[in-house]
């Protein structure tokens, strides 16, 4: 697609329920990343997927969070039992490959946990 | 966990003056980048500088980088009021260059 599309651009929840997030990164771009930011907060980072590597999953915050990505494209982050701590928007990036730096991103998902 | 500390948190100029917003990083990097944030929502890339980049320059946009001080500014000049938005800074470290790190943002707001 011509730019990284997420969906649901809005999600409300109750607390305990699983979500699913999703991504659709630009055609042909080898990596993907998911990052949170909280209400008038940085990026934090969250996982990322390079080609078939293993995917680095340090910045997941529990276990309760993980995510793949299937036939090198689109991408899925699972939140289960969600806590209200888990409210963020959730924004998803990619990028072409390892030679180039600048990521793009998509529109995020507004998670809202009651 | 942030890598990179935006300075000021917050910037309120009037149009046509200069905004400079800094920030400061932690660990070696390979390069520093800068991306705006309109309304909370997706970033985009505004301008890269490689760690032996000292300064590098994109229509209105100045970065500087010092290596030494571990910090970088980001200069825009006449600034107008579509300018508003948030801006943060992100670090590709060395080791790990495949992840960006990004600091805590500044917002600037530019009145008319």
């Amino acid at each position: 697609g011509a730019g990284v599309s997420q969906s649901p651009s809005n999600k409300v929840t109750e607390k305990g329920k699983d979500v699913e997030l999703r991504c659709d990164p630009i055609s042909g771009h080898t990596a993907l990343y998911w990052y949170r930011q909280s209400l008038g907060q940085g990026l934090e980072f969250l996982i990322y997927f390079q080609g078939n590597s293993a995917p680095d999953k340090s910045g997941l915050p529990s276990d309760r969070f993980s995510a793949e990505r299937t036939g090198g494209s689109v991408s899925t982050l699972t939140i289960q039992r969600t806590q209200q701590e888990d409210s963020a928007v959730y924004l998803c990036a990619s990028r072409l490959d390892r030679g180039t730096e600048k990521l793009f991103f998509g529109s995020g998902t507004q998670l809202s946990v009651l | 966990s942030q890598q990179g500390e935006e300075d000021p948190q917050a910037l309120s100029i009037q149009e046509g003056e200069n905004a400079t917003m800094n920030c400061s990083y932690k660990t070696s990097i390979n390069n520093l980048q800068w991306y705006r944030q309109n309304s909370g929502r997706g970033l985009v890339h505004l301008i890269l500088i490689r760690s032996n980049e000292r300064e590098k320059h994109s229509g209105r946009l100045r970065v500087t980088l010092d290596t030494s001080k571990k910090s970088s500014s980001l200069l825009i000049t006449a600034s107008r009021a579509a300018d508003t938005a948030s801006y943060f800074c992100a670090t590709a470290n060395t080791g790990t260059a495949s992840k960006l790190t990004f600091g805590t943002g500044t917002r600037l707001q530019v009145t008319l």
